[in-house]
């Protein structure tokens, strides 16, 4: 079975700081790629950050950075200068050969001033 | 461009009715998925559309699910007999097909008495 998994049902982080999520997933395929999207509290969910899986570069987005792990099957969202609208829950998610994606549980952050 | 739209946002109903919910895709994106998503979940594939093609359907998708495509451009997704298992929220997302990113709507919340 293909899965992901996100091991911190709930994350705490202060303003302005920097805080890490983790997913780990598992495929046997080469090629996939990686999500993280973003859904707060009755709002729709929207793309965080995207990576390639054949590209070893890190993908980052403004605040938004990942740190890929290929042989670890590893992926995780460090955000910066944390800010209150960061708030929400943070899901990971692969999709393979262009199919479905494949979400994780889910990581709650919360932000304090 | 508008986003992808779902309507209703939310339905009551009684255990056993038949439900339809609609999806507005992005103009011009080709690929079409329905997911569900329940309660402390990430949300779960259901079936995806290449134009008006439905071309893969998850083991989640029973007999009492249909979905169409009719023309390319929206779709419905039906449960006929409701059951109280099938309260979730229903996400409908598209893109422009293949690895690319997938546009997610503000999804359908449905509660079955």
């Amino acid at each position: 079975a293909q899965t992901v998994t996100q091991s911190q049902p709930e994350m705490s982080v202060q303003e302005a700081e920097t805080v890490t999520l983790s997913c780990t997933y598992d495929t046997s395929e080469s090629d996939y790629y990686l999500f993280w999207y973003k859904q707060p509290p009755s709002r729709q969910m929207i793309l965080v950050i995207r990576q390639e899986a054949y590209k070893q570069q890190n993908a980052t987005e403004n605040r938004f950075s990942v740190n890929f792990q290929k042989a670890a099957k590893s992926f995780s969202l460090k955000i910066s200068d944390s800010q209150l609208g960061d708030a929400a829950m943070y899901f990971c998610a692969y999709s393979v050969a262009g199919y479905a994606l494949n979400f994780g549980k889910g990581t709650s952050l919360l932000v304090t001033p | 461009d508008t986003g992808v739209s779902q309507d209703p946002r939310h339905k009551i109903t009684k255990r056993g009715q038949n439900v339809t919910f609609r999806c507005d895709p992005i103009s011009e994106h080709n690929r079409l998925y329905w997911y569900r998503q329940t309660l402390g979940q990430g949300p779960e594939f259901l079936t995806y559309f290449q134009n008006e093609a439905q071309l893969e359907k998850s083991r989640l998708l029973s007999d009492r699910f249909s979905a169409e495509r009719p023309k390319g451009s929206f779709s419905t997704l039906e449960i006929q007999r409701t059951e109280q298992g099938d309260s979730a929220m229903y996400l409908c997302a598209s893109s422009t097909g293949g690895h690319e990113t997938q546009y997610f709507g503000p999804g359908t919340r449905l509660l079955v008495l």
